[in-house]
């Protein structure tokens, strides 16, 4: 079974600083994994995926995300957190397509940003 | 390229009734996947339909169900609402089935009362 764990609901940083969010997942394939943004009353925007290309993946926004296969992990990271950043995140896991497109989601990490 | 549209963005229903919501993929895309989003339960999925033929199915109760059309465009229904089914669904649209990234819309806000 699939599973992603979001370690913190809620993170604050001030403004300028870095930005780590926590994913650890759980796949018995090698996993698909994403992170999605979502900000107030909207849908969910993709940041960016790891599909086993390569183990440091550059998304939007200037955020970035390491596959650690012996940590089974997928940290999510911003070297300096901006106002506009402020969003809940979201980081899923897909198996790779046994069951379709189905993807299974954290709990969410709430981020402010403090000026 | 237009995104994923959802129809209506707000409603409002009464215990018992049925609803039924509507999604517009992103055009050449075929696969149509449905999530329900409530601050307890979190981001679930319902269902995923590629080419009109349901792909895969969550676990919710059979007063769930969905379609999809020729043109992709696919409908969710939910009968016999209940307070419960108060949340934000959520449909994504990908190319094709599989892992690949989903494309969300801005969902459909459902109250019920």
């Amino acid at each position: 079974a699939q599973s992603v764990t979001q370690l913190g609901s809620h993170v604050s940083v001030s403004e300028g600083a870095l930005v780590l969010l926590r994913c650890n997942y759980s796949s018995s394939v090698p996993p698909y994994l994403f992170w999605y943004v979502q900000y107030p009353n909207q849908g969910l925007q993709l940041l960016l995926k790891y599909t086993s290309a390569a183990t440091l993946v550059k998304g939007i926004n200037g955020f970035e995300a390491e596959f650690k296969k012996s940590e089974t992990s997928f940290h999510l990271t911003k070297p300096s957190a901006h106002m506009s950043d402020a969003a809940e995140y979201f980081c899923a896991v897909s198996d790779g397509g046994s069951t379709g497109n189905q993807f299974y989601f954290g709990t969410g990490t709430s981020l402010t940003v403090i000026p | 390229k237009a995104g994923v549209t959802q129809t209506p963005r707000y409603l409002i229903k009464t215990r018992g009734q049925q609803v039924t919501l509507s999604c517009s993929p992103i055009s050449g895309h075929r696969s149509v996947s449905w999530y329900q989003q409530t601050p307890g339960q979190g981001l679930q999925f319902l269902f995923e339909y590629f080419s009109e033929t349901q792909r895969n199915k969550g676990n919710f109760p059979g007063r769930f169900s969905g379609r999809q059309f020729s043109n992709s465009r696919s409908e969710m229904n939910v009968s016999t609402l209940e307070l419960g089914d108060s949340a934000l669904y959520l449909c994504a649209s990908s190319p094709r089935t599989g892992p690949y990234e989903a494309f969300f819309g801005q969902g459909t806000r459902l109250t019920v009362v």
